[in-house]
């Protein structure tokens, strides 16, 4: 089946900016999504980008996406400590009926 | 408020019972899924229906059933069969709108077996 994949975790301190990068197979997907997940709640819906689109921003976020090489980044500047919390990646594709294929979740530290 | 709500937040189950897990959203979506989520791991998807009285297994429904008798609602049922059900359990719908294939999730509901 197809793939996403992410790096496990990254930290950063307070102010810096945060790279979170994603790779994914599926050269038919129609959108791809980053998601935040707190301790012990719900995935919350950050930001999706088009299959057709470079770069989407959105306040502090930025969402790059090369397409050829399929590779998606969530980019978030002066990165808070209420930013800490695990991010997903995630694509729709039409190969697998418009359903969501996770990838397994970067763990974002931000360091005071 | 539009959303998804799951009850209960915490839920414990002794060994060999089944419990019932709610998940419901007035979001006027027509699909919804469950997803198991393991410490440190991403999600797997254990059902999900994309209209009323109809759903489908996802990759990991052994021990799990569900039921689609009205739009706003998709409960799970972890059933004695399921071997190892500790987990944390998320709901979620997509629906109408510029991009249907948009999930939203639910809260969650932990379950502990004892």
């Amino acid at each position: 089946g197809e793939d996403v994949e992410q790096s496990l975790f990254l930290s950063v301190r307070e102010g810096d900016s945060s790279v979170i990068n994603c790779t994914y197979t599926d050269s038919s997907s129609t959108y791809l999504y980053w998601y935040k997940q707190e301790p012990g709640a719900g995935l919350q819906l950050l930001t999706y980008i088009f299959s057709n689109m470079d770069m989407k921003q959105d306040q502090r976020l930025t969402v790059l996406l090369n397409k050829k090489d399929k590779h998606l980044s969530l980019r978030i500047a002066d990165t808070q400590t209420g930013d800490s919390a695990i991010y997903f990646c995630a694509e729709s594709s039409n190969n697998a009926g418009n359903m969501l294929t996770f990838g397994g979740g970067t763990r974002l530290m931000v360091k005071p | 408020d539009g959303g998804i709500t799951q009850s209960p937040k915490y839920l414990f189950r002794k060994e060999g019972q089944n419990v019932t897990l709610s998940c419901e959203q007035n979001l006027n979506h027509d699909a919804m899924y469950w997803y198991r989520q393991d410490p440190g791991q991403g999600l797997r998807l254990i059902y999900y229906s994309q209209i009323v009285n109809d759903f489908q297994k996802g990759d990991i429904a052994e021990g799990y059933s569900v039921s689609r008798e009205k739009k706003e609602s998709f409960p799970l049922t972890v059933t004695s069969a399921q071997k190892n059900p500790t987990a944390f359990y998320l709901c979620a719908s997509s629906g109408p709108g510029l991009n249907t294939d948009t999930q939203y999730f639910g809260p969650g509901t932990r379950l502990t077996v004892l």
